[in-house]
């Protein structure tokens, strides 16, 4: 069965920085175009980062709101996705979901705080 | 950046009527090779969100023939027919024709 867990999340200060991670099982990892999408507190879905293939370049691709701040990166030979996050702003509070192709599978999320 | 609009729904919907989710796009889903570039997603309260449709009106795999999809380049549907309790929750409508890609605010549907 496919499976996607996301894990590091926490409380972390303004300006901090944080990494989280996911963890890919039960599909051809390295074939599959991989993104994180985030849902703030009581809000709507907002569409992060996105990481290509090998094939692809791993070209990356990012909101507005997170570019320069944020690096989505992938390790194929261990089927992980991780995003960093730097300068953190409360308004990057949410839980953040990472996904596969085009949204075909989703984690069950991690929630990360920015908050002093 | 391509923005999403998503209407509102008369809600609480009666078990087994339908319901029509609308979606608009401030630019043209098309892209060259003919294919329309919208995702349509339901989010049931407490959990991760589920592919629905794909290129505006392909089916996810395993999703019930209930759920189509339909549209022009900038206007979207998506009807539920015989709506049940389990299609309780919100429904999301994505552009990934570019960059960056974005989402409607989401229509939330109620079951009477």
């Amino acid at each position: 069965a496919v499976q996607l867990v996301e894990s590091g999340g926490g409380l972390v200060q303004p300006k901090e920085s944080l990494k989280i991670s996911c963890a890919a099982s039960g599909f051809t990892f390295s074939n599959a175009a991989m993104y994180w999408v985030r849902q703030a507190p009581g809000k709507g879905l907002e569409w992060v980062a996105r990481i290509r293939t090998k094939p692809n370049n791993y070209a990356t691709y990012y909101a507005d709101s997170v570019k320069g701040r944020f690096t989505i990166s992938r390790d194929d030979s261990k089927s992980m996705v991780y995003l960093q996050m730097d300068n953190l702003k409360t308004e990057d509070t949410a839980m953040y979901y990472c996904t596969a192709n085009i949204g075909d599978y989703w984690g069950q999320g991690v929630m990360v705080t920015v908050s002093s | 950046d391509i923005v999403m609009t998503q209407g509102v729904l008369p809600n609480p919907v009666p078990s087994g009527e339908s319901a029509s989710i609308t979606c608009r796009s401030s630019k043209s889903l098309v892209y060259k090779d003919g294919k329309t570039y919208l995702n349509w997603f339901l989010q049931r309260p407490g959990q991760s969100p589920q592919l629905l449709t794909y290129w505006m009106s392909t089916r996810a795999s395993g999703v019930s023939d209930r759920f189509s999809g339909s549209g022009s380049g900038t206007y979207f549907t998506l009807k539920i027919s015989r709506v049940r309790a389990e299609d309780a929750g919100v429904y999301y409508c994505q552009q990934v024709r570019e960059y960056p890609w974005t989402f409607g605010g989401g229509t939330k549907l109620e079951l009477k």
